[in-house]
């Protein structure tokens, strides 16, 4: 069974309404990790969560617009806010190094496909 | 600058070809991932590397680190082996992972 659980696993979406995104992990962890892959690119990091302190932002991403939980070692949400068809891409969240027995599948969530209407 | 390149970018194939997709990185790195990204974007991890050679069903990777470089073959490809194939690399400093753009590959009947 997969590690990590990441829900929804798709979605389709009014302009200005919001989603959160879930990713629950069956290990704790110390920090986890939320991509975004916008059609034909690569995936980029948004930003980087830690338990017990505010999220971490890239360049070019703001609290405001895709706040981070963290609430405890296992589990974080990525909301994607006021969403505009721009915000149409692939969310993916994942995890650092578990132990050196991880198997493979548990560094990656399946990712949620978000289409903004 | 893209840490990580990967060639080809799209590949189409007749059903039973031997497939290879490369990857090449220019960080040094603790571990090199392969996934792989279905037509509806669900993504799957199909190995991590962090030397050598490994082996599921018709899948094998290699890694060569002083190189910088992997592969990941497909053997006696099939159609429902069409999907986007990623390489995502775990650079030594840090945890966070960079991603190739990702190779689109077509398995034709």
């Amino acid at each position: 069974s997969a590690v990590i659980s990441q829900k929804p696993s798709r979605d389709i979406c009014q302009r200005g309404t919001s989603l959160t995104i879930q990713c629950q992990v069956d290990s704790q962890v110390t920090m986890m990790f939320w991509y975004r892959q916008q059609p034909g690119q690569s995936l980029t990091l948004i930003a980087t969560a830690n338990q017990g302190s505010e999220a971490t932002y890239e360049s070019g991403f703001v609290i405001d617009k895709f706040p981070i939980s963290r609430p405890n070692l296992t589990f974080s949400t990525l909301t994607v806010s006021n969403m505009s068809p721009e915000d149409s891409s692939i969310y993916l969240c994942s995890v650092d190094r578990l132990t050196a027995l991880t198997p493979t599948e548990a560094f990656f969530g399946q990712g949620t496909r978000l289409t903004v209407v | 600058k893209n840490e990580v390149e990967q060639s080809p970018q799209n590949l189409t194939a007749q059903e039973g070809e031997f497939i290879t997709i490369n990857c090449s990185y220019s960080v040094g790195i603790s571990a090199l991932h392969w996934l792989q990204q279905h037509p509806g974007g669900g993504i799957v991890s199909l190995f991590m590397l962090s030397s050598g050679k490994k082996k599921h069903g018709r899948l094998i990777a290699t890694i060569n680190i002083q190189e910088k470089h992997s592969s990941l073959h497909i053997t006696a490809s099939h159609p429902r082996d069409s999907a986007v194939y990623i390489c995502a690399v775990l650079p030594n400093t840090g945890n966070q992972f960079y991603f190739g753009t990702g190779t689109s590959l077509t398995v034709i009947p």
